[in-house]
This record gives C-alpha cells, sequence and structure tokens, in this order.
C-alpha cells in the first residue's frame, strides 16, 4: 500500500517570493505521482504528474516538481507566486497499475502582499 | 480533459433521511470514483464505481450506508443513507479517461450538511 506525507499544513509566503511544498511518499513498488490544487469552494485541478522519464516535471502556473526516488520525495517549487496561488495543495500518489490515488492531508498556501 | 457535472451542488438533509447525488461525465471514462473530504481535511476514497456491476469499496464504508450506481459509462449515483451530522462533507466524482495517462478529473463537489 501507498502512503504520502505533507509535513507542512500551512505555508506562509510573500507575493513574488519562492515556495516549495514537501511531499514524501511511501510505497514497495513503483509509483506515479501528481500534485493537485483546490482553490476555495472549487474542485481539484491536475497541477503536474510524474509518471517516469525526466525527474524534473513542469505544471501549469508556473509550478514544477522533482521526483527523488533515493528521498522517496516528490516536491512542489515555485520560483515566484502570487496572490491567486492562494489555495489548498494535495499530494497524491497511486502504483503503475493504477488502483487508485492515496491523497495527502495538503497544505495550504497563502500568499500575501 | 473532461467536464464533469455533479447535482446537487449542495443540500442541507435532516438526520435519517438520504440524499442521492449525480455525476454526469461528457466523455468516455474507464474508471469512475466517488470521494468524501470533510471539513478542513483530505480526500478519502469511498469507492470504485463499476459499471453494471457492484462498486468496490474501501475499508470504512459499506454498501448499506454508501449505494452506488453506474448505468453507464459516463453517469454513477452515490445516495447516502440515514445521514448523521458526522456525514457533513463535500463529496466529490473524479474519473479516469480512456486512453488518458492516468489524470484523474475531479468533480466540482456536492457540499452536504445534515443537521
Amino acid at each position: 500500500a501507498q502512503s504520502v506525507t505533507q509535513l507542512d499544513s500551512q505555508v506562509p509566503v510573500f507575493e513574488e517570493a519562492p515556495v516549495e511544498l514537501r511531499c514524501n511518499y511511501s510505497s514497495s513498488v513503483s509509483v506515479y505521482l501528481f500534485w493537485y490544487v483546490q482553490y476555495p469552494n472549487q474542485g481539484l485541478q491536475l497541477l503536474l504528474k510524474y509518471l517516469s522519464g525526466s525527474t524534473l516535471v513542469k505544471g501549469i502556473n508556473g509550478f514544477e516538481a522533482e521526483f527523488n526516488k533515493s528521498q522517496t520525495s516528490f516536491h512542489l517549487r515555485k520560483p515566484s507566486v502570487h496572490i491567486s496561488d492562494t489555495a489548498e495543495y494535495f499530494c497524491a500518489v497511486t502504483n503503475t497499475g493504477f488502483q487508485k490515488l492515496v491523497f495527502g492531508t495538503g497544505t495550504r498556501l497563502l500568499v500575501s502582499p | 480533459s473532461a467536464v464533469i457535472s455533479q447535482k446537487p451542488s449542495r443540500d442541507i438533509c435532516q438526520r435519517g433521511t438520504s440524499l442521492t447525488i449525480q455525476c454526469q461525465v461528457d466523455s468516455q471514462v474507464t474508471m469512475m470514483f466517488w470521494y468524501r473530504q470533510q471539513p478542513g481535511q483530505s480526500l478519502t476514497l469511498i469507492a470504485t464505481a463499476n459499471q453494471g456491476s457492484e462498486a468496490t469499496y474501501e475499508s470504512g464504508f459499506v454498501i448499506d450506508k454508501f449505494p452506488i450506481s453506474r448505468p453507464n459509462l459516463t453517469f454513477s449515483t452515490l445516495t447516502v443513507s440515514n445521514m448523521s451530522p458526522e456525514d457533513s462533507s463535500i463529496y466529490l466524482c473524479s474519473v479516469l479517461l480512456a486512453g488518458s495517462t492516468y489524470e484523474q478529473y475531479f468533480g466540482p463537489g456536492t457540499r452536504l450538511t445534515v443537521t
């Protein structure tokens, strides 16, 4: 079985500053990894995904994430955040047979002016 | 991509009653899922809706409480039965598109409050 840990429940940051949201996973098999964003009162939107190949993946809205197998991590980064990035961010994992997505507890990104 | 609609978008229900939530997708999908998101928490998978057969439930969820139907490839319903205040949550429908590279799409959710 897979599991995901998002250690930071909330990350406050000033506008135009860089940000990193941490995600660690646990699995005994090969995995696919995802980051989703949930804006207030909305459904989830896929930001980016890692399936295979390059460990640095780029997503929408200027976000990127790096898959690190040795550290079992998939941290999300953005070099300069905007007020509009304020949202809840969820890391998720599934095995390569895609039986189901397992979500982390989420990190609330709060961007202030 | 896919457009997923859910009905109702929100409801306030009395304890002991049942509510059926509908999920409609505009594309062919391989898998459909139902999730629960309790206030301030992450998503928990309730079940995988299987076309023409009984849904596959996750640990802690049972068919009597959350009966699910999926009569065709693009439509599913989730019923929350004999509701209690603990069932107050957002219920989300999610799909995996046919031929997609494991991109799971989510509906806007149904916000349920049980009084």
